[in-house]
């Protein structure tokens, strides 16, 4: 069975189109996440939600917008895409926030392609 | 203040050899500070984690040296495979959960 997982696998679009990545865990976690890993490989995080309310929103552009109708899913929205933001975006989810040590659990991850 | 430094960048090692990555880091308020392994084509998985209060943990061939004083901790893999080739990287979070990551180190083993 798959923890966390994310749909599409692959995206490639045009400049200035809007998309969305979809993540859903069957972990029970109450805590999900957005990470960005850019082509050297380098892994920040963009948003983390808690029991569907936001509690961790990095210096993101507002056109990426994550919405998370439930506890098991967590979307991500991306409004008038550029060339930057291709990258492969990971959903993650842990047990719990704000008590470090909670192990994240990552999807398989969405590489987005912006042409 | 927020970053953690890795090295090296890339790492080659001969099977049956230990392979050794480092971090270091700056902010005294991270308390918990795991170690991730990325296969080409996957999400990071944890491989192991320490806390502060402890200088070393050790699971399977796999090691973590922890430096307080130094603010600074390793990875060690003995017994090195092939199959350990894959990127890893190092980790450190606060009670908010956020993980800030290092910048990542390729390994790659060779029969």
């Amino acid at each position: 069975d798959t923890a966390v997982s994310q749909t599409p696998k692959y995206l490639v679009t045009q400049m200035g189109n809007d998309k969305s990545i979809k993540c859903e865990q069957n972990l029970g976690h109450d805590t999900m996440y957005w990470y960005k890993q850019d082509s050297k490989k380098f892994l920040k995080i963009m948003f983390s939600y808690n029991n569907k309310e936001l509690i961790i929103n990095e210096t993101v552009p507002n056109r990426f917008s994550p919405k998370s109708p439930d506890k098991a899913h967590l979307n991500l929205h991306i409004n008038s895409l550029e060339l930057g933001d291709s990258a492969v975006y990971f959903c993650a989810s842990s047990q719990a926030s704000g008590r470090a040590g909670n192990e994240q659990f990552f999807g398989p991850g969405t590489r987005l392609t912006v042409l | 203040q927020q970053q953690v430094k890795q090295s090296p960048q890339s790492l080659i090692v001969q099977k049956g050899g230990i392979s050794i990555i480092n971090c270091a880091y700056e902010n005294t308020a991270f308390d918990y500070f795991p170690w991730y392994q990325q296969f080409p084509g996957k999400g990071p998985a944890l491989l192991i984690a320490i806390r502060p209060d402890v200088s070393e943990k050790k699971e399977g061939r796999f090691t973590i040296s922890f430096n307080k004083s130094a603010k600074q901790f390793s990875l060690h893999i003995m017994d090195s495979q092939p199959g350990d080739s894959a990127t890893y990287f190092c980790a450190a979070s606060m009670a908010a959960d956020k993980l800030i990551f290092g910048t990542g180190t390729r390994l790659q083993v060779f029969p």
